[in-house]
């Protein structure tokens, strides 16, 4: 089975500065999926940015970037020009048969 | 292209009831799968419908059922509510052509509280 491991339970960030938040999974698949999404207090999950296991290049989605270190089996989120609403948890999810498995999440408070 | 539909937003049950809960994928997804959201365990993967058929599920007792319709359309049912059951209910469409690549895309979800 896959883990997922998120180890900041929550992060406080300054209105336009970059953050970066960590994720690394286990798995024995040489064939697998990454994301990143947002829920903020609403509840509903926001797709961010999706990395695969072979892809040459790091993902990137606006002001979205995926820092992926394969070796290390790590997948950190980068936030770049944080604005007050990125405010949310965001979580990691790992994706196998259809599933996704999720990490605890990260709460990122952006303050102005 | 509207995204993905849950009904109801909220409800509110008691124990030993059961409810059913609905969700619309996007126009043109075949896949939709199932989640529970709890604070004490987080997110955790439910089932997963494809063609009317369950191709993957989560280690929930048998309370806990679901099925898809022709049209894609998904519901869940969950038979003899108890207090931890209480949760958001988030539904997830895809295409469900890549077990490995799909991009999941939610709904807002349904919170359901168990009295």
């Amino acid at each position: 089975a896959q883990k997922i491991t998120q180890t900041q339970p929550g992060m406080f960030v300054q209105e336009k500065e970059a953050v970066t938040l960590d994720c690394t999974y286990d798995t024995s698949d040489p064939s697998y999926g990454l994301f990143w999404y947002k829920q903020p207090s609403s509840g509903e999950m926001i797709f961010l940015i999706y990395q695969g296991s072979y892809d040459q290049q790091n993902a990137t989605e606006g002001r979205y970037s995926l820092n992926f270190q394969k070796a290390r089996k790590s997948a950190n989120l980068v936030i770049s020009a944080s604005q007050l609403g990125d405010s949310a948890m965001y979580f990691c999810a790992f994706i196998n048969d259809y599933k996704l498995s999720f990490g605890a999440g990260t709460t990122v408070t952006v303050r102005a | 292209k509207a995204g993905v539909t849950q009904t109801p937003r909220y409800l509110i049950k008691t124990r030993g009831q059961q409810v059913t809960l609905s969700c619309s994928p996007i126009s043109g997804h075949r896949s939709v799968s199932w989640y529970q959201q709890t604070p004490g365990q987080g997110l955790q993967f439910l089932f997963e419908y494809f063609s009317e058929t369950q191709r993957n599920k989560g280690n929930f007792p048998g309370r806990f059922s679901g099925r898809q319709f022709s049209n894609s359309r998904s519901e869940m049912n969950v038979s003899t509510l108890e207090l931890g059951d209480s949760a958001l209910y988030l539904c997830a469409s895809s295409h469900g052509t890549s077990g490995r690549t799909d991009t999941q895309y939610f709904g807002p979800g349904t919170r359901l509280t168990v009295l």
